[in-house]
């Protein structure tokens, strides 16, 4: 089946520890994309990419880092320096489906820092 | 940049009742999303609809590209379409932004 994988589902980081969140899909897509869901609100952009080898900050990219050097594989890297990184984690493909270029979302991943 | 704002932020139905939400932005946009949230997390696809009127089952969507809003119509409510509805616009070609969501809890 195509879709978009995630793992861990839940991931537990002690504090000053860098951990790195995988994103996987077979969509054929060339965007992909990470967000950060806080509880209670909406999603905030961290990184987008359009393309291998290329990525773009998004609204709240500081104390994360991403590489693309596939075009299946778009992992997130949440750093020490990352504030408060207890969230949840979702990552996005983008691709042509139903006439238009909708975005399809993988089942996320709970970080939480002890 | 683009501004984001969806009513009302919490709805709470009774089951076979038909509500709407509504998706306000502030600029022009290329794109335009709807979203169900589940409880566990996953967030569906429901529509693709930067302009015009589509229809999926008991749900509808309109948007006024030249009004700046959207509307989700959700006919004959159940249970299982309690979540989190956000709307998400891309003013350009990739990047997207999220309404705060409205929050749906349907009642048996």
């Amino acid at each position: 089946d195509g879709g978009i994988t995630q793992s861990p589902k839940y991931l537990f980081r002690k504090e000053g520890q860098n951990v790195t969140l995988s994103c996987e899909q077979n969509l054929n897509h060339d965007a992909m994309y990470w967000y950060r869901q806080d509880p209670g609100q909406g999603l905030r952009l961290i990184y987008y990419s359009q393309i291998v080898n290329d990525f773009q900050k998004g609204d709240i990219a500081e104390g994360y880092s991403v590489s693309r050097e596939k075009k299946e594989s778009f992992p997130l890297t949440v750093t020490s320096a990352q504030k408060n990184p207890t969230a949840f984690y979702l990552c996005a493909s983008r691709g042509q489906n139903r006439g238009g270029n909708e975005q399809f979302f993988g089942p996320g991943t709970r970080l939480t820092v002890l | 940049g683009i501004q984001v704002e969806q009513s009302p932020p919490d709805l709470i139905l009774q089951e076979g009742a038909n509500s709407t939400l509504r998706c306000n932005f502030s600029d022009s946009v290329n794109n335009l999303q709807w979203f169900h949230q589940n409880p566990w997390g996953q967030l569906i696809n429901l529509f693709y609809i930067p302009s015009g009127t589509k229809q999926n089952g008991r749900l509808s969507a309109t948007t006024v590209a030249t009004e700046r809003y959207s509307l989700l119509y959700i006919s004959s409510s159940q249970t299982t379409d309690s979540g989190v509805y956000f709307c998400a616009v891309g003013p350009g070609t990739y990047k997207y932004i999220f309404g705060t969501g409205t929050r749906l809890k349907v009642l048996a």
